[in-house]
């Protein structure tokens, strides 16, 4: 069974620092990677999808990167603001199935 | 377009009731799934519908829950003798049926069972 950890599961920054959000699971057989965003009443939304056979993917000030072979990927956001303040959730999967970590909750202070 | 639409938004509801939860996919996504979420914990995937393919239903924690979807429209999850540790947020999801991986979510419903 596909186990998917984050570290730290919580983390707060003064704004202007970079963020660096770490995800590792145990079954490197996966189709992708996506890291997403869950803000409360809202809903996951999609930040960044990393193919198997991708090491990176970047989207403004995000970035992941996915390591397959040692089973991790890390989640870069550059220069924090208060509206990044959320909680990240890495996601692998294999076919349809999305496995989740618990997440990482994340404080941008002003 | 509008997305995934999830009812009701909370429920709180005494152990031992019964409870049904509703999902509106986008339309046309044929893939729809459904996820619970524990305080503290990642989201734990319960079953998934492919158009008018068997549902893979693998992951219900037990035979008192069930859903039910008809055709590629509105599905319903629904809680028999509900317990305690089944207060959970319930995500549902829907995708195209050729891109599986890429799942919109709901908002969830908040489910407290007393």
């Amino acid at each position: 069974k596909q186990e998917v950890t984050q570290i730290p599961a919580a983390l707060s920054v003064p704004e202007g620092e970079n963020l660096v959000l770490n995800c590792s699971f145990t079954d490197s057989a996966i189709y992708n990677l996506q890291w997403f965003r869950q803000d409360p009443g809202k809903g996951l939304t999609s930040l960044l999808l990393i193919q198997s056979s991708q090491r990176e993917q970047t989207s403004g000030r995000l970035n992941a990167s996915l390591d397959k072979s040692s089973g991790r990927s890390t989640l870069y956001i550059a220069a924090s603001q208060p509206g990044d303040s959320a909680t990240y959730l890495c996601a692998v999967s294999n076919d349809y199935k999305l496995s989740f970590g618990a997440g990482t909750t994340v404080t941008v202070r002003a | 377009g509008a997305g995934v639409s999830q009812s009701p938004s909370n429920k709180v509801t005494e152990k031992g009731k019964d409870v049904e939860l509703r999902c509106d996919p986008i339309s046309g996504h044929t893939a729809l799934y459904w996820y619970r979420q524990r305080l503290g914990q990642g989201l734990e995937f319960l079953i998934y519908f492919q158009g008018n393919s068997a549902p893979d239903k693998s992951g219900l924690p037990s035979d008192r829950f069930s859903a039910e979807r008809t055709g590629e429209s509105v599905s319903t999850l629904t809680i028999q003798r509900t317990q305690q540790e089944d207060s959970a947020v319930y995500l549902c999801a829907s995708s195209p049926r050729i891109r599986v991986y890429e799942q919109y979510f709901g908002p969830g419903t908040r489910l407290t069972v007393t």
